[in-house]
Order: structure tokens, then C-alpha cells, then sequence
């Protein structure tokens, strides 16, 4: 079965650029899509088909996906934006969801 | 507003069953596919089962194949997720989230609604 990795953790200071990658055998001829979560709530979607964000979502999240890696990367990182990020892919008609990443913001 | 509510989550002994409904609003729901998602506590998302528009296609999780049925009924707005023979491993929070058909992001999401499974 398909499989997503992503790093458990990653801690940024205010104001400074946050990545987070998700790694998948030839992810890039995938779409990739990110979620976020914070404590207590459901998953927001932040970017979707690589690189593209919902309404609302601020221009701070992007996204870029090639090869094998995927990566969600949030410029001038805000302490609102520490929560648990999640990459996702179909597979086939199958949706498979990496491990997630905490990103600690201090 | 769009909008997504769970219901009918609970304790349950192992083995037992229960189902889980999603109310949705705010949106043609019978346009959309409609996916159930569990997380269990303190840990990652894992996606259960997916239905298409007309409930034409389904898909399961090997996890939970044979035991969990997704339905749905486009003329109440309503998803729904049978959950049969049911192990402590399926104990979670399970959500409803919608499949935004061009591009198969899953854009909308409920509350989510807890099941769990012990003696």
C-alpha cells in the first residue's frame, strides 16, 4: 500500500520560515493536498493540488510537490499557526494521509 | 453555511455495532462524493471509506472491509457509516468530510463524533 512520511516535528520562531515535508514514492505525478489541525478541532484543508490555497487561507501557506517530496511551507510563521499538519495523496480511488507533523512555533 | 454534523457515536461493547450519520447543509450534497475519516486519540488521521455522488463506486479501508458499510441518501442530505463487529482498534473520532468533485480535495469537514470500543 501507498505510503506518506512526514517528519514528527518542527519548531520555527515568529516571523521565520516554517517547512514541512511528506515524502511518498513518486508523490510529484501526484496531487498532494495539506491539512491543519489544532487541538479540539477538525482538519482544515490549506492548500490543495500542490500548491493551490482554499479561500481564506492566508498567502503565507504554499505548497510546491516534486519527485518524491511534497512540501507545505508557511512564510512569516505566527504563533496562531502552530498546530499538527497533515499531507495527503490518492492512491488509486484510496485516501492515504501521511503520519502528520507538529510545528511548534517558539 | 456549509456544514457538516456527525451523530451517533458512543460506547459499545467489542463485537458490537453502531452507525454513525452525517447531516449536511448548506450545499447539493448529492453532488458531491463523501468520505468518513477516524482518528484515533492521540494519534494521526486515517481514512475509513469513500462514496461517489450516486453511491455508484465505494471504497474501504482494508482495516475495516468486510465490517463498516457506507451509505448514503441524497433525498435527506444524509451520509451514514454501519459499523459492525466492532474492535477496541476502532476506537476513535470519526468525521464526515466532503470531496470537492474538480479536485478532490477533501474541503469540508464536521465536528467529528466519538466512538468507542471497550468492556
Amino acid at each position: 500500500s501507498y505510503e506518506l512520511t512526514q517528519p514528527p516535528s518542527v519548531s520555527v520562531s515568529p516571523g521565520q520560515t516554517a517547512s514541512i515535508t511528506c515524502s511518498g514514492d513518486k508523490l510529484g505525478d501526484k496531487y498532494a493536498f495539506w491539512y491543519q489541525q489544532k487541538p479540539g478541532q477538525s482538519p482544515v484543508l490549506v492548500i490543495y493540488q500542490d500548491s493551490k490555497r482554499p479561500s481564506g487561507i492566508p498567502e503565507r501557506f504554499s505548497g510546491s510537490n516534486s519527485g518524491n517530496t511534497a512540501s507545505l511551507t508557511i512564510s512569516g510563521t505566527q504563533a496562531m499557526d502552530e498546530a499538527d499538519y497533515y499531507c495527503q495523496a490518492w492512491d488509486s480511488s484510496t485516501v492515504v494521509f501521511g503520519g502528520g507533523t507538529k510545528l511548534t512555533v517558539l | 453555511e456549509v456544514q457538516l454534523v456527525e451523530s451517533g457515536g458512543g460506547l459499545v461493547q467489542p463485537g458490537g455495532s453502531l452507525r454513525l450519520s452525517c447531516a449536511a447543509s448548506g450545499f447539493t450534497f448529492s453532488s458531491y462524493g463523501m468520505n468518513w475519516v477516524r482518528q484515533a486519540p492521540g494519534k494521526g488521521l486515517q481514512w475509513v471509506s469513500d462514496i461517489s455522488s450516486s453511491s455508484s463506486t465505494i471504497y474501504y479501508a482494508d482495516s475495516v472491509k468486510g465490517r463498516f458499510t457506507i451509505s448514503r441518501d441524497n433525498a435527506k442530505n444524509s451520509l451514514y457509516l454501519q459499523m459492525n463487529s466492532l474492535r477496541a482498534e476502532d476506537t476513535a473520532v470519526y468525521y464526515c468530510a466532503r470531496e470537492f468533485t474538480s479536485t478532490r480535495a477533501l474541503d469540508i469537514w464536521g465536528q467529528g463524533t466519538m466512538v468507542s470500543v471497550s468492556s
